[in-house]
C-alpha cells in the first residue's frame, strides 16, 4: 500500500518562473491538504481539497498561488512567477475523510529552491 | 482560534534517560492532538493521537504521551531514550472549526539523544 506521493523531491526554479508540485494521496484517501514549511519554522496549513472541491484556502497567499485536486489524477499546487521568499519544503498530507479523528498522513515533500 | 505551543527550541537527553517533549494548547472545545516526527529531509510520520478516552496514550516506537486537561498539556514521553529517537517533534491540534480538518502545528523540537 503505497503511501503519499509527492513529486518532484527537489526542484529548482529561477525568479519568474512557475513551480507545479504533485501529489498522489493514499489509495482511499480522497482529502488533500498542502502545508509549507519555511526554513526554521514549522508548518503552516496551506489548503484543503477534495476532489474538485477547494473546502478551505484560509492559509494561501492571496496572489501566485493555486491548488486544485481533479476527479482523475494527482494534486496540484501551482505557484507563479516564484520569488526567493517562495523558497520551503511543501508537503502534501491525505485523509480517509474530514471529520474527527484519523490523522493525516504525510509525504515526503517537495523542496523547492528559487534561485 | 487554536492553538498549541512547544516551548522548548531544543531538548538533550543522554541515551537511556528519560525524555519528555512540552506541548500546551489552546482550543475551544476538545481538543484533537497529535504528535509527530520529522526526521532530517523526510516527511512527518504519525506517531500518536489523543481523541477521547485514557488520558494516557501509547503510540509507535516505545512514545507514549499523557493529556491533562487542567493544564492543557499533551506532552510526548519515552521511558528510555535511543540515539535514533534524535529528530524533530511536532505538536498538532486538530481544526475542527467550519472548514474543519486542518493541523495546527506548534514550532517544533528538536530532539537530542546523545550516546
Amino acid at each position: 500500500n503505497a503511501g503519499v506521493m509527492q513529486n518532484p523531491r527537489h526542484l529548482v526554479r529561477r525568479r519568474g518562473q512557475e513551480a507545479r508540485l504533485r501529489c498522489s494521496p493514499m489509495k482511499g484517501h480522497s482529502h488533500v491538504y498542502w502545508y509549507r514549511q519555511l526554513p526554521e519554522e514549522g508548518l503552516k496549513f496551506m489548503v484543503y481539497l477534495q476532489k474538485e472541491n477547494i473546502i478551505d484556502e484560509s492559509g494561501m497567499p492571496k496572489e501566485r498561488f493555486s491548488a486544485e485536486f481533479p476527479k482523475e489524477g494527482p494534486s496540484i499546487l501551482r505557484i507563479q512567477q516564484v520569488v526567493r521568499g517562495d523558497s520551503a519544503a511543501y508537503f502534501c498530507a491525505s485523509s480517509p475523510g474530514q471529520i474527527g479523528s484519523g490523522e493525516q498522513y504525510f509525504g515526503p515533500g517537495t523542496r523547492l529552491t528559487v534561485t | 482560534a487554536q492553538s498549541v505551543a512547544q516551548p522548548e527550541d531544543q531538548v538533550n537527553v543522554a541515551e537511556g534517560n528519560p525524555l519528555t517533549v512540552k506541548c500546551t494548547y489552546s482550543v475551544s472545545g476538545n481538543p484533537y492532538l497529535f504528535w509527530y516526527v520529522q526526521y532530517p529531509n523526510r516527511g512527518l510520520q504519525f506517531l500518536l493521537k489523543y481523541i477521547t478516552g485514557d488520558n494516557l496514550v501509547k503510540g509507535s516506537y516505545g512514545f507514549e504521551a499523557e493529556f491533562n486537561k487542567s493544564q492543557t498539556s499533551f506532552h510526548l514521553k519515552k521511558p528510555s531514550a535511543l540515539v535514533s529517537d534524535s529528530a524533530l517533534y511536532f505538536c498538532a491540534v486538530r481544526d475542527m472549526g467550519n472548514q474543519g480538518g486542518k493541523l495546527i502545528f506548534g514550532q517544533g523540537t528538536e530532539l537530542s539523544v546523545k550516546p
